[in-house]
């Protein structure tokens, strides 16, 4: 069975305060690895697709890393407005998406 | 472009009640996807469909829950009969053609399901 799990569960910045947040996986056959980002009360927003071990993308103060085993996303200077939830997910055969249980981030002014 | 719309936002009813949630995906994305989101957890696939058919239904209760999506295009999940654990957001997701590779699913505001 596919699994995600994502840590921490939740993470405390201060603005400016750079941090990583983590994402391991264990599953058969990996297509795709998903960041997402979930404000409260809203939909999950897409942030990037990964596709092979070293690749990494960036967007702004994010920037994604795969390896075999995990993916992370690297917050550098956060500001306040990066609070949110974010979601990792995993595409497999038939192309399913299975998320892990997200990381809360919060970034005080 | 407009998003994947979803109605209604939110919805109370009692438990063994039935209800009905609607959604539209963006124009011209063949794959349509309906998630179960648990208060604090990540979004879980209750049902894929490609155009008008079912793709992947492995994960969907079928003795309480149904989806169709007619015509390739707006899509309704039911429930029916409503249960207390049945209560969390309900994501509409879409894309283009067969699957996500290279295609991200985009998701709609949801709606937020409390059951009394």
């Amino acid at each position: 069975e596919d699994q995600v799990t994502q840590s921490p569960e939740a993470l405390r910045l201060q603005e400016g305060e750079s941090s990583s947040l983590n994402c391991s996986y264990t599953v058969s056959g990996l297509r795709g690895l998903f960041w997402y980002r979930q404000d409260p009360g809203k939909g999950p927003e897409f942030l990037f697709t990964l596709y092979s071990a070293g690749e990494e993308k960036e967007k702004e103060r994010l920037k994604a890393t795969l390896t075999k085993k995990e993916s992370f996303l690297h917050i550098t200077a956060p500001k306040p407005e990066d609070s949110a939830t974010y979601l990792c997910a995993v595409e497999t055969s038939g192309s399913r998406l299975t998320f892990g249980e997200g990381t809360q981030l919060t970034v005080n002014p | 472009e407009a998003g994947v719309a979803q109605s209604p936002r939110y919805k109370i009813i009692e438990k063994r009640q039935s209800v009905a949630f609607w959604c539209n995906p963006i124009s011209g994305h063949a794959t349509l996807y309906w998630y179960q989101q648990i208060l604090g957890q990540g979004p879980k696939l209750l049902i894929q469909f490609q155009n008008n058919g079912v793709v992947d239904d492995s994960q969907l209760p079928k003795d309480r829950f149904s989806a169709e999506r007619l015509k390739g295009v707006d899509s309704t999940l039911k429930i029916q009969p409503a249960k207390l654990e049945d209560s969390a957001v309900y994501l509409c997701a879409s894309s283009r053609v067969g699957g996500t590779t290279n295609q991200p699913q985009h998701f709609g505001d949801g709606t937020r399901l409390s059951i009394l």
